[in-house]
């Protein structure tokens, strides 16, 4: 699976959107962008993943860039619940390789 | 639907005792995993399985058995407790469908603490 690099940390106010960057410059062309989050103490959450459209679902968007080597992760009006820390993974859809690789993520803080 | 189930929650065992970490999931999904996230840290795969009788091997498995006799079932075994396997344990199942994929719902977590 290609490697990904996240910030370690950010911050965002409440209200506000939180765009979430993730550099995966070495993906292939049959992997996917997953994105989860693990608020404290709890199991990660699966947030969104895409191929090489952009996608919305009810948590979040996707933006993925036309070369595919980088994508932004959009929480439209961050809330206090959305601290946490977000992973971004790059993964292969087939046998062994549908297992996920954690890196060690972005800790979002929201603030009031 | 429960989703994925992982009892106990919290154990207590002494070095060198043995035990059977639950994990169980009620939505037919053929994949499940086994996680296991130090403080501070990612979670690091421990073994999977991609379907009933069907096992494997992740990043750090030394220490662990699993079998996966049922879709619904995969218990995660530790032979000899060390300190070593202090840890927050993670289980979580998947799916996919005509090559689609789809995202991991991971259970509430065992907290263990080897002394």
């Amino acid at each position: 699976d290609a490697k990904t690099t996240q910030p370690p940390s950010m911050d965002c106010a409440e209200g506000r959107a939180a765009n979430l960057p993730c550099n995966h410059s070495t993906i292939s062309g049959n992997e996917y962008v997953y994105w989860y989050r693990q608020i404290h103490s709890q199991g990660p959450q699966y947030i969104i993943h895409g191929l090489k459209n952009n996608e919305t679902n009810e948590m979040a968007s996707l933006i993925i860039t036309e070369d595919r080597k980088s994508s932004t992760l959009i929480l439209p009006h961050a809330t206090l619940r959305d601290t946490a820390v977000y992973y971004c993974i790059v993964r292969r859809s087939s046998g062994s390789a549908r297992q996920l690789t954690f890196g060690s993520g972005t800790q979002l803080t929201v603030l009031p | 639907n429960a989703g994925v189930t992982q009892t106990p929650k919290f154990q207590v065992l002494k070095t060198g005792q043995s035990m059977t970490l639950q994990c169980a999931q009620d939505m037919n999904h053929e994949y499940m995993s086994w996680y296991r996230q130090d403080p501070g840290m990612g979670l690091r795969l421990i073994h999977y399985s991609v379907g009933a009788g069907i096992t494997d091997q992740g990043e750090v498995p030394n220490g662990y058995n699993v079998s996966r006799s049922t879709t619904e079932d995969f218990p995660l075994r530790l032979l000899s407790a060390a300190p070593s396997q202090t840890s927050v344990y993670f289980c979580a199942s998947s799916y996919s469908r005509r090559g689609a994929n789809y995202g991991y719902t991971f259970g509430s977590g065992t907290r263990l603490t080897v002394v």
